[in-house]
C-alpha cells in the first residue's frame, strides 16, 4: 500500500526564492497535517486540513508561509520569499481524522536555504 | 487541553538491558495515546496506540506500553534492547471527548534511545 508520498525529498535553495513542498495523502484519508521538525525546536504544527479545509493555521510562523488543498490528494506547503531559518524537514502525515485514528508520517522533505 | 511529558530527552541502555522510556499525560479524560519511533532520516513510524481497548498495549518490533489512569502515564518498554532500537521516541494524545479533533494529536518533546553495545 502506498504511503503518504512528499516530494522532493531534497531541497537547496537560495534565500529569497519560492519553495513549494508537495504531498499525497493516503487514499481516503480525510485529514492532512503540515510539520516542521528542528533540533531547536523539535516537531511543530504548521497547518491542518480537514476535508480539504484548512482548520488551524495558528502554527505556520509567518505570512512567507501559506498552505493549499486543492483536492483530497494533493497538498502543497509554500514558503515565499524562502530564509535561511526557514532550513529545516518539513513532514506531511495524513489520518482518518478520528480522536482513535493514528496520524500516517511522509518520509519528510529536508529543505536547506543558503 | 491535553499535553503529554517526556521525562528524559536521552536514555541510553546497553544492548540487552529493558528499555523504559516515559510519558505522562495531563487531560481530564483518559485520552487516545500513541507511541512513534523516528529514525534517522525518516518520517514517524507508528509503533502502538491505546484506545481504551486494553491497557497493556503490544506494539512492533517487541515494543509494548501499559496505560495507567492512576498515574496519568503510558510508559513504553522492551525487555531487551537491539542495536537497531536506537532512535527517538515520540509520545503522543488525542482527546478522547466530545467534539471534533479532526485526527489531531499533540506530541511529547522526543526521547533519543541510544544502545550501547
Amino acid at each position: 500500500d502506498a504511503g503518504v508520498i512528499q516530494s522532493p525529498r531534497h531541497e537547496v535553495t537560495e534565500m529569497g526564492q519560492e519553495v513549494t513542498l508537495r504531498c499525497k495523502p493516503i487514499s481516503g484519508h480525510n485529514s492532512l497535517f503540515w510539520y516542521r521538525q528542528t533540533m531547536m525546536r523539535g516537531l511543530e504544527l504548521l497547518i491542518y486540513f480537514n476535508n480539504n479545509v484548512p482548520i488551524d493555521d495558528s502554527g505556520m510562523p509567518e505570512d512567507r508561509f501559506s498552505a493549499k488543498m486543492p483536492n483530497a490528494s494533493f497538498s502543497t506547503l509554500k514558503i515565499q520569499p524562502s530564509e535561511p531559518r526557514d532550513s529545516a524537514v518539513y513532514f506531511c502525515a495524513s489520518s482518518f481524522g478520528r480522536s482513535a485514528q493514528p496520524q500516517h508520517f511522509g518520509d519528510g522533505t529536508r529543505l536547506s536555504i543558503l | 487541553a491535553q499535553s503529554v511529558t517526556q521525562l528524559g530527552s536521552h536514555v541510553s541502555v546497553s544492548e540487552g538491558a529493558l528499555v523504559l522510556l516515559r510519558c505522562n499525560y495531563s487531560s481530564s479524560v483518559p485520552p487516545y495515546l500513541f507511541w512513534y519511533v523516528q529514525y534517522p532520516n525518516q518520517g514517524l513510524q507508528l509503533l502502538l496506540k491505546y484506545t481504551s481497548a486494553a491497557t497493556l498495549v503490544k506494539g512492533i518490533n517487541g515494543f509494548e506500553a501499559e496505560f495507567k489512569k492512576s498515574e496519568t502515564s503510558f510508559h513504553l518498554t522492551k525487555p531487551s534492547a537491539h542495536m537497531s532500537d536506537a532512535a527517538e521516541y515520540f509520545c503522543a494524545v488525542s482527546p478522547n471527548a466530545g467534539g471534533t479533533s479532526y485526527g489531531k494529536l499533540t506530541f511529547g518533546q522526543g526521547t533519543i534511545l541510544t544502545v550501547h553495545p
